[in-house]
């Protein structure tokens, strides 16, 4: 149980335009979902926090108009990259909560994003 | 903010044999929650051990165990009989009474046929 699908895994998109991602967890109501990004050979760095019918809330240093988040039902968070630039590439990863006294992360399978 | 210090940026061990990742951490709650997960090639996050805080005994999974000291805020996962599976980056994680989980920045592992 407590699976999580993250897709696409890879994509790859023109500079200036949008890509979205989706996490979804298969099997259990996540009412919290974050949202990683990791640079290579690096650690994860939480970007957002999402909670669901509510608005996402951002680490200091993240821009809310280029990484916008919707978590829009209890088993889906999508992540949009809008207007995407090449520094912009990066791995990005999800994982969901089942609430706050769960003591495990389940993470998504990651998404690498190219931005050409 | 918590913070989680793996101070070994990559270890290597000879397959068979054991390793100790080291893991430190920085907190003023008294109830949390430890991890190690591993993070192969293929970069899915996979959970390989959790501990207690509250829990003296140390945690053990197979040929993974930890060596948990509450009062040093140490937390070190050791891998007995080594296997070439076992080559990854491994991330050390803090879990307090809030939803966030707090990574440490990896120690890559190799495993010497």
């Amino acid at each position: 149980g407590a699976v999580v699908s993250q897709h696409p895994s890879r994509v790859i998109c023109k500079s200036g335009t949008s890509v979205k991602i989706e996490c979804r967890s298969l099997d259990f109501q996540a009412t919290t979902m974050f949202w990683y990004r990791q640079f290579p050979k690096q650690s994860l760095m939480l970007m957002a926090t999402s909670n669901e019918g509510s608005k996402a809330t951002y680490e200091q240093g993240v821009e809310k108009d280029k990484f916008l988040i919707n978590h829009a039902s209890l088993t889906l968070s999508t992540l949009t990259v809008t207007s995407a630039h090449p520094e912009d590439s990066s791995f990005y990863i999800c994982s969901a909560s089942r609430g706050q006294w769960d003591t495990e992360a389940f993470f998504g399978q990651g998404t690498r994003l190219t931005v050409v | 903010a918590q913070t989680v210090t793996q101070s070994q940026p990559e270890m290597s061990v000879q397959e068979a044999e054991t390793v100790t990742l080291s893991c430190t951490y920085d907190t003023s709650e008294s109830d949390y929650y430890l991890f190690w997960y591993k993070q192969p090639p293929s970069r899915q996050m996979i959970l390989v051990i959790r501990q207690e805080a509250y829990k003296q005994q140390n945690a053990t999974e197979n040929r993974f165990s930890v060596n948990f000291q509450k009062a040093a805020k140490s937390f070190s996962l050791k891998i007995s009989d080594s296997q070439l599976g076992d080559a990854a980056m491994y991330f050390c994680a803090y879990k307090g009474t809030g939803n966030q989980f707090y990574f440490g920045t990896g120690t890559s592992l190799t495993v010497i046929p």
